[in-house]
């Protein structure tokens, strides 16, 4: 089975640039998470997705961040203008239900010069 | 708001030996507390997790401790192996929301 992919790696721009990261989730798992961990601190919280609905934005630290999800597949997290703050590595997990187990994809490291 | 702690930063323990994590939360509403482990470039994986309707649980040399009372549980890793080591983060979520609430990550390296 294949795990949570994420694209790309890794990214470096420049602030103001814009960047958009995309994940794909497990098949058949409509919950999909998004998470940052930024400057070795804790993991925090983005956003949840079931289906192509947002059940949870409220970690969403502003309105440069846009997250989607069409057709309930696929997700992409753009930050636009990307500012030296949203530097971190963007993590994206997937579970099958809302209770069950979060996998998590292995991330993309941001880097904003 | 919902917060988890997390300690120590650092674990340095020589293999063979015991570690111990731990990890307080503030959410008495919390039910589901999962642990992960990060090895270095690698995706967070889970190795245990346990739900509140249980004090304890056990899978081979790795056990998780929970404490609802006190709000605290822990992760306890027996006869430590080089390949234990890697980055341990424990995490805490309720069924309203579900989203996981991490503490800050223990680096555990087992010397050889």
């Amino acid at each position: 089975e294949a795990g949570v992919t994420q694209f790309p790696s890794h990214s470096v721009i420049e602030k103001g640039q814009t960047v958009t990261l995309r994940c794909d989730p497990i098949s058949g798992h409509d919950n999909l998470y998004w998470y940052r961990r930024v400057m070795g601190k804790e993991i925090k919280f983005l956003l949840h997705f079931v289906k192509e609905s947002k059940q949870d934005e409220s970690g969403m630290p502003n309105n440069r961040f846009l997250a989607e999800r069409t057709g309930g597949t696929y997700s992409t997290l753009k930050v636009q203008p990307a500012e030296l703050e949203d530097s971190g590595v963007y993590f994206c997990a997937s579970s099958q239900d809302f209770a069950s187990t979060q996998f998590f994809g292995p991330g993309t490291r941001l880097t904003v010069l | 708001g919902e917060n988890v702690e997390q300690h120590p930063s650092t674990l340095s323990v020589q293999e063979g030996d015991s570690a111990v994590i731990k990890c307080t939360y503030s959410d008495s509403a919390s039910n589901y507390f999962p642990w992960y482990k990060q090895e270095l470039g690698k995706r967070p994986q889970l190795i245990i997790d346990i739900r509140s309707n249980v004090g304890e649980k056990k899978d081979q040399r790795i056990a998780v401790t929970l404490n609802k009372t006190a709000k605290h549980f822990s992760l306890h890793i027996t006869e430590t192996q080089p390949e234990d080591s890697a980055v341990y983060f424990c995490a805490a979520s309720k069924g309203s929301s579900y989203k996981l609430i991490f503490g800050s990550g223990t680096r555990l390296l087992v010397r050889p």
